[in-house]
């Protein structure tokens, strides 16, 4: 397992157009976290899974934004009618959990970054 | 509302200069805080948190309550530092999954 995995790394697409973008997580880890970043801004939140549970949304995740993770593996999130502002870098990360809630460290996928024209 | 406060988006130094990266944060019980490091085409990645009280390739952080802060300290600053340094806090508010990150400093070692 070389770490957390992400495609496509680069999205090129028009306005209006819907995007899908697939993370794979390190093979043991039950927590999923989803985060955009934009220029001169650190990572913002989007959401997260436990294991299949989607826990967390925040509400920089619009009504266009979807996201799962079936099994609780690998997890896509989905942009429909992308507008420009939605530009940025996707990032996903995967962390694991104890049985007494301690989270380990997240460790954070390449990105995919999308470009909206 | 939690937040992460870095106040410098760069900071530049020369080889064997110490170096401080600045981090404050708005919470009012004991937190957990972490940095994160990005070089140029890679990742982001852990450098160290508070829980563990490591020294990862010679920096250091002390939580000091009192000022709320979180600075990243090494007393020698290497070429190979520069990158971007990123300070983060669990989102406590919330199910207490996310992280919540500052904007990022550059840190720039000139030879």
């Amino acid at each position: 397992d070389t770490g957390v995995s992400q495609d496509p790394r680069h999205k090129i697409t028009k306005r209006g157009q819907n995007v899908t973008f697939r993370c794979d997580p390190i093979s043991e880890h039950n927590r999923l976290y989803w985060y955009r970043q934009t220029l001169g801004q650190g990572p913002e939140f989007l959401t997260y899974f436990q294991n299949e549970a989607q826990l967390e949304k925040s509400r920089l995740l619009s009504d266009r934004f979807s996201a799962e993770r079936p099994k609780g593996s690998f997890s896509t999130l989905e942009i429909q009618r992308t507008e420009q502002g939605d530009s940025a870098m996707y990032l996903c990360a995967s962390s694991r959990t104890n049985l007494a809630g301690f989270t380990y460290e997240q460790y954070f996928g390449p990105g995919t970054r999308l470009t909206v024209t | 509302a939690q937040r992460v406060t870095q106040p410098e988006k760069l900071l530049s130094v020369f080889k064997g200069a110490p170096v401080e990266l600045k981090c404050n944060y708005s919470y009012s019980g004991s937190p957990e805080l972490f940095w994160y490091v990005q070089y140029s085409r890679q990742r982001l990645q852990l450098l160290l948190r508070h829980i563990s009280r490591e020294s990862i390739k010679g920096f250091t952080a002390d939580l000091n309550k009192g000022e709320t802060s979180f600075h990243l300290k090494k007393p020698f600053a290497q070429e190979e530092d520069s990158a971007m340094y990123y300070c983060a806090l669990p989102n406590y508010g919330g199910s207490q999954g996310n992280l919540i990150f500052g904007k990022g400093t550059k840190l720039s070692v000139k030879p």
